[in-house]
Order: structure tokens, then C-alpha cells, then sequence
């Protein structure tokens, strides 16, 4: 019963090819963001979208491009992926009432060769 | 501006020890602070928060933290370590001021238990 939910959940491809990582949520909430995790470097953010129109870049954006296709979905994309973007990527939703504390999704692992 | 620092990158203990982890943070404003844990191949699970309540916060598995202004510090601890805690711990901070959407975190505790 997983409420962030997010595929793949692990993706190999090679340098050069358009990637899309899909993030669905079930709580309902208002905010979405995308995150991406290196070993040692903890957490950094990608975009961040407080609701279907609107859309922001986060403090690593470049590469990266992302679609909020409805309130329950937020997709990432890579539009020619590299080798250090090879990294575990994370969803996270948060709902404005409820403060800052955000939920995360699973993650995806993405291996770019 | 808002920054937290993990002070240790991997700690060991062994099963039935007491655990810290520990987390320094900056922040602007009045800071919400969190302890996320990440255990292996799965993803982040919330393990306690601070908001401005009470400065000992509990949160699950057994796991505490105290809120220190005057040392700009946020440790986790838990008095027993058991196997399952081994896991990667993330100290997280927000600001409660204008840009409250903001989660910074920190680089990480590996946390090995021995047996």
C-alpha cells in the first residue's frame, strides 16, 4: 500500500538515450519534488513543483527536465543521459498544511553506461 | 541560509550499546529539524521531527533527539542498539520562514551493529 510509488525502480542505459523516471502518489498531497542521492554527498534537490502549473529547478537542474502531468504524478527526465548522472534518484510529496516534512518514494536506481 | 553537518561518517557499535549520532545545523530562521534512516535498497523513512514543541523528541524504534539552540545541535540517540538499526541516518533541516518548502541534508551516519 505504498503511497509514493515510483518506476523503474532500477533502469541501465547508455550515454546518449532519453530516460524518464514516473513518481505517483496516493496522499493526496499538493507539493512533489525530485531528489537525487550520491554516496557521501547525501540528498540534493532537482525541481520541485508546488502544484500542476507550477514548477521550479532546484540546486542541481541542469540535465534534468521534469513534467507534472496531474497532482498525482511527476515525471523526471534526463533528455541525453551522461555517466555521473548515474545515481539513486528519489520522489518525495509534501502537503503545504502539514509543514515541511516530506514522503518519500522507494527510489530509483539509474545506471547510465 | 540553512546547513546541517553530520560530525561522524560511519559509526559502530555493538548490539545492546548506546547509539549517537550526531548533527549540527544552521539556520535563519526557526528551524524545523528531522532524522530520516535509509536502510539498505529501500528508501527514506521519517524516524522523528522537531517543530518548536518539545525539545525531546521521540520518534519510533526507540529513537530520541533533543534540540539544542544554544549548541545549534540535534543528536540521535537510542540507549540499546539492536541488528536492525544498522542502517544510513540523515539529519535534515528546514527553515520556517519563507522558503518552509526547503529540505537540506546532511551527508549521512552509517550506522554499523556488531554482534
Amino acid at each position: 500500500d505504498a503511497d509514493v510509488t515510483q518506476t523503474p525502480r532500477n533502469r541501465i542505459t547508455k550515454t546518449g538515450k532519453r530516460i524518464m523516471l514516473e513518481c505517483s502518489q496516493t496522499k493526496g498531497h499538493d507539493r512533489m519534488y525530485w531528489y537525487r542521492q550520491d554516496p557521501g554527498l547525501g540528498l540534493r534537490l532537482i525541481y520541485y513543483s508546488f502544484d500542476v502549473k507550477d514548477i521550479n529547478k532546484g540546486e542541481i537542474s541542469d540535465g534534468y527536465s521534469v513534467s507534472r502531468q496531474a497532482q498525482a504524478k511527476f515525471s523526471l527526465s534526463l533528455e541525453s543521459a551522461i555517466p555521473n548522472q548515474t545515481a539513486l534518484y528519489f520522489c518525495a510529496t509534501s502537503d503545504y498544511r502539514m509543514g515541511n516534512e516530506q514522503f518519500f518514494g522507494p527510489g530509483t536506481r539509474l545506471t547510465v553506461l | 541560509a540553512q546547513s546541517v553537518t553530520q560530525l561522524d561518517s560511519h559509526v559502530s557499535v555493538s548490539e545492546g550499546t548506546p547509539v549517537l549520532l550526531r548533527c549540527n545545523y544552521s539556520s535563519s530562521y526557526s528551524p524545523s529539524l528531522f532524522w530520516y534512516v535509509q536502510h539498505p535498497n529501500k528508501g527514506l523513512q521519517l524516524l522523528l521531527k522537531y517543530t518548536s514543541a518539545a525539545t525531546l523528541v521521540k520518534g519510533i524504534n526507540g529513537f530520541e533527539a533533543e534540540f539544542k539552540k544554544s549548541e545549534t545541535s540535534f543528536h540521535l540517540t537510542k540507549p540499546s542498539a539492536h541488528m536492525s538499526d544498522a542502517a544510513e541516518y540523515f539529519c535534515v533541516v528546514s527553515d520556517s520562514g519563507g522558503s518552509n518548502y526547503k529540505l537540506t541534508f546532511g551527508k549521512g551516519t552509517l550506522l554499523t551493529v556488531n554482534p
